[in-house]
This record gives structure tokens, sequence and C-alpha cells, in this order.
């Protein structure tokens, strides 16, 4: 089946320090989603893509779809203290209908 | 302006028990999924349905679980005869259409089997 490769699997930054986070495919993607995922919570979406080099931004977050349609990346600018939580990529493939594969996350800790 | 609701958000059964899991989708979202998330890991895929159809059930095992989503009230995963590793988070989201649609999850059901 598809799989999605997350990486890092964790990063620890200091307040106000850029992050950047990335999914790669062994195959192609029509949609990469980005969510965040607090403890005890459901995640909750922060961009969507759809198109092959797409760059959209939410706020401080930048997010890309990349250009041979098997990656997609995550910005956070400015980071601050309520940035903490696990980001998941998910994407949906040509062939898995409607079905979201995710990344296994990002864990990231933001030190005031 | 009501997102997805689930419930029970918690719930603790005994080996061989049923589990009942239910999901209420967004206003107006008659696509509903299910997931399945195991503690460290990412969310994955087992159902999804329309009203009254299941379309696609690729992820979901073919023993002791089962999916509906009736024409009328929440959509219900259910897991008879549970056991110690069905202990996880189960978590619906739903979306306006099908296809490309963004999908929006809700709060999540943490079963644990004893």
């Amino acid at each position: 089946g598809q799989q999605l490769n997350q990486s890092p699997q964790s990063m620890f930054i200091q307040e106000g320090e850029d992050v950047s986070m990335n999914c790669t495919s062994s195959s192609i993607f029509n949609t990469w989603l980005w969510y965040k995922q607090d403890p005890g919570e459901g995640p909750v979406l922060l961009i969507a893509l759809y198109k092959a080099g797409e760059l959209t931004s939410n706020g401080r977050l930048t997010a890309q779809f990349g250009i041979t349609r098997k990656d997609s990346f995550l910005n956070i600018s400015a980071s601050i203290p309520s940035d903490v939580g696990i980001y998941f990529c998910a994407g949906r493939g040509e062939t898995s209908g409607s079905r979201l594969t995710f990344g296994e996350g990002t864990q990231l800790t933001v030190n005031p | 302006n009501a997102g997805v609701m689930q419930n029970p958000r918690h719930l603790v059964r005994r080996r061989g028990q049923e589990a009942r899991l239910r999901c209420s989708p967004m206003k107006g979202h008659s696509h509903v999924y299910w997931y399945r998330q195991l503690p460290e890991e990412g969310l994955k895929f087992m159902v999804y349905l329309q009203k009254e159809n299941i379309i696609d059930e690729s992820g979901m095992p073919k023993e002791r679980f089962s999916a509906e989503f009736p024409k009328e009230g929440p959509s219900i995963l259910r897991i008879q005869q549970v056991v110690r590793g069905d202990s996880a988070a189960y978590f619906c989201a739903s979306s306006l259409l099908a296809g490309v649609s963004e999908q929006y999850f809700g709060p999540g059901t943490r079963l644990t089997v004893t």
C-alpha cells in the first residue's frame, strides 16, 4: 500500500525560530493535507493543497505541493509556545479513492 | 456551528465484549470516514461510508469489525468480541463531497480493552 515518510520525527526549538518538516511518497499523490493534533484531541486541518507546485499560506504556516507530486513540506515561521503538538501530513493517491494516507507525525516542542 | 461529534470520548471494555462508537458528521456533510490511531503512530484508514452505503472498507479487518451510516442518525463503528489489540483511538472524519474534498476530524473515542 501507499506509504508516507515524514521527517523529522521530533523537533525541539526555541520560541521565535522557524520550523520545516516534510513528507515524501514513493507514489504520486493528487492531494496533500497538513494537520495538527494536540494531546487527547483529533487532528485539525491546517492547509490543503491540490495542484503540483502550489504554495499556500495560513498565517505563519506555509505549505507546498512538490512538483514531482511525491512530496510536500510545511514551514512554521516565528514559532510560539502554542505551536507545540504533533503535525501530520496526509495524502490522497491517484488510486486511493477518498481515503487518506497519513505520515507518522512530527512532534514539535517549543521552548519559551 | 458544530463540528464532527463523537461519543463516547472514552470507552473501557473487557475482552470479549462489544464496543459501539458513534459519529455525527458536520452539518451538511454526507461522507464519513473512520480511522484508527495506535499510540505514537499516524492514523490508518478503516472505512468510508455515505448515507446507507459502504463505499470503501479496504482498511477494516474482515472479522469482528463493522460500520454503518443509516439514513437517520449517526454513523456507528462496531467492534465485536474486543481483544487487547483493539485498544486505540478511533477517529471519525466527514467531508462535504467525495474525492478531493477536505476531511474534518472529530475528537476521537479512546477505546481501552482490559
